[in-house]
């Protein structure tokens, strides 16, 4: 069974820096794309970023390049999503989703999401 | 960038009773178009991929229709489980995904 698991949330104030997780099993990680996602609250789906971790091939969305760092670490099958200095809009739920079909189109499974909160 | 627009933002339907969901493309995405459900507190989970192609587990009540820049999403007979948010995303243009903003399915 594919399962991603992700970090706990965290509640950071603005400037800080951040890393959150995404914990993969049950497939061969480096061999899929995985994206991250985010939701504000409220709000729907926006697509991030992926990252396939077989060479860290990384492709972000243009509305968050230079904004967040997707890395992969397949020694644990684990991709990471991290922001050198938060903002309180970067307040959401952050979900990693496998990148199935060909070509990695469409998310499935998703991860369970961490929440972030950042407020001084 | 493709634009998705989904309506109506919110539909009121009764158990049992079917329910329609459109999702307009800003420009043609073939049959590149998945949905999704999302419950309240939930992740979303994969409903259909390939504009009409149901995912693995996913019932038969559900299925999906379109192609080009117009598609809908039909549940024929409303369960209890069913009341929840539904997006569509296109991925025609790789990796460039594109989210509609949703609709609302609740309970009339």
């Amino acid at each position: 069974e594919v399962q991603l698991v992700q970090s706990g949330a965290e509640v950071k104030k603005p400037g800080e820096s951040l890393k959150i997780s995404c914990k993969i099993s049950g497939y061969t990680f480096a061999n899929y794309w995985i994206g991250w996602v985010r939701q504000m609250p409220g709000k729907g789906l926006e697509w991030m970023g992926i990252i396939y971790p077989g060479d860290s091939n990384t492709r972000y969305s243009p509305s968050f390049q230079g904004q967040v760092t997707i890395s992969a670490d397949t020694s644990i099958s684990t991709t990471y999503l991290q922001w050198s200095g938060l903002r309180a809009s970067d307040t959401a739920i952050y979900y990693c989703a496998k990148l199935s079909g060909p070509m990695g189109v469409w998310f499935d499974p998703w991860g369970q999401g961490t929440l972030v909160t950042v407020s001084s | 960038e493709i634009v998705m627009t989904q309506s109506p933002a919110t539909v009121s339907v009764s158990p049992g009773e079917r329910a329609t969901l459109s999702c307009r493309a800003s420009q043609s995405v073939s049959s590149s178009l998945a949905w999704y459900q999302q419950r309240p507190g939930q992740a979303p989970r994969l409903l259909i991929y390939g504009a009409s192609s149901r995912a693995t587990g996913i019932p038969a009540r559900f299925s999906g229709g379109g192609s080009g820049t117009e598609f809908t999403l039909t549940i024929s007979s409303l369960q209890s489980e069913d009341f929840a948010v539904y997006y569509c995303q296109q991925y025609n243009n790789w990796p460039m995904y594109t989210f509609g903003q949703g609709t609302k399915l609740e309970i009339k």
